[in-house]
C-alpha cells in the first residue's frame, strides 16, 4: 500500500475550523483515501473516505486535491471532543482492503 | 454505524498461561476481520487477517504459532495469545470487515473497543 505523510501533532481552539494534512504522492488511481481517528483508550472509527471529490459528511469534510497527491480532512467546529489521533489511509478495493495505519496526527484541542 | 463487540475489555494473567479474546460483528456478516496490536504511545500494527473457514494470513514477523486465531463463524473471530510473557502487554483491537460491499468495491470495515491485556 501507498505510504502517507501526516504531521505528528497539531493543535487548536474549540469551536474552531481544523485542517489536517495528508501527503499520499505515490498514490495509485485505484486507491481510496480513508480517515480513521482513535479516540485515547479506543478502537479507531471511521471518519471519512473518497476517491477524487471532496466529500462531506456529517463529522468532517475531505478535499482531495487535484492531483491526488495530497489531501486535507477539515473539521468544521472543533470541540474537545474531537481531540484525538487520526490516521490517513489509501485502500484499493481489491484484495483483503487491509488498513495499514501510519503515526497519524495527534490533536489536541484548547478550551 | 455497524458495532463490534470484543471480550474481555481488560484481562490480567500470569506469566505462561494463554488468553482468549473475542471479536463479534453484532449486527451485520463479516467474512473477513483484521486482528491489531497496540503498545502505548504507538501506532496500530496489523498482525494478522481472519477469514471466515480458513487459516488466518499473519503479517510479516508475528509467530503465528503464539498468536492463535480462529474465525470459526461469520460473526466471530478468536484471537488466544499462547504462554503469555509480560512483552505480549498491549492493546489489541480488531476490526470487521462488512460483508455487503458499497459503492466502489469498498467493504466498510468496523473496530472493536480493543482490550487491554496485561501480563505479570
Amino acid at each position: 500500500d501507498a505510504k502517507t505523510t501526516q504531521p505528528n501533532s497539531m493543535e487548536s481552539n474549540e469551536e474552531e475550523p481544523v485542517h489536517l494534512p495528508c501527503n499520499h504522492s505515490t498514490i495509485s488511481g485505484t486507491d481510496y483515501i480513508h480517515w480513521y481517528r482513535q479516540l485515547p483508550s479506543q478502537g479507531p472509527e471511521y471518519v471519512i473516505h473518497g476517491l477524487t471529490s471532496n466529500v462531506n459528511n456529517r463529522m468532517a469534510s475531505l478535499a482531495i486535491a487535484e492531483d491526488r497527491k495530497s489531501s486535507t480532512l477539515i473539521l468544521h467546529r472543533a470541540t474537545l471532543r474531537d481531540a484525538a489521533v487520526y490516521y490517513c489511509i489509501l485502500i484499493g478495493v481489491q484484495g483483503a482492503q487491509k488498513l495499514v495505519f501510519g503515526q497519524g496526527t495527534r490533536l489536541t484541542i484548547n478550551p | 454505524g455497524a458495532v463490534v463487540s470484543q471480550h474481555p475489555s481488560r484481562v490480567i494473567c500470569k506469566s505462561g498461561t494463554s488468553v482468549k479474546i473475542e471479536c463479534r460483528s453484532l449486527d451485520f456478516q463479516a467474512t473477513t476481520m483484521f486482528w491489531y496490536r497496540q503498545f502505548p504511545k504507538q501506532s496500530l500494527m496489523l498482525m494478522a487477517t481472519s477469514n471466515e473457514g480458513s487459516k488466518a494470513t499473519y503479517e510479516q514477523g508475528v509467530e503465528k504459532d503464539k498468536f492463535l486465531i480462529n474465525h470459526a463463524s461469520l460473526t466471530l473471530s478468536t484471537l488466544t495469545v499462547t504462554s503469555a510473557h509480560p512483552e505480549d502487554s498491549s492493546f489489541y483491537i480488531c476490526s470487521a470487515r462488512d460483508r455487503g460491499g458499497l459503492a466502489g468495491g469498498w467493504n466498510e470495515q468496523f473496530f472493536g473497543p480493543g482490550t487491554r491485556l496485561t501480563v505479570l
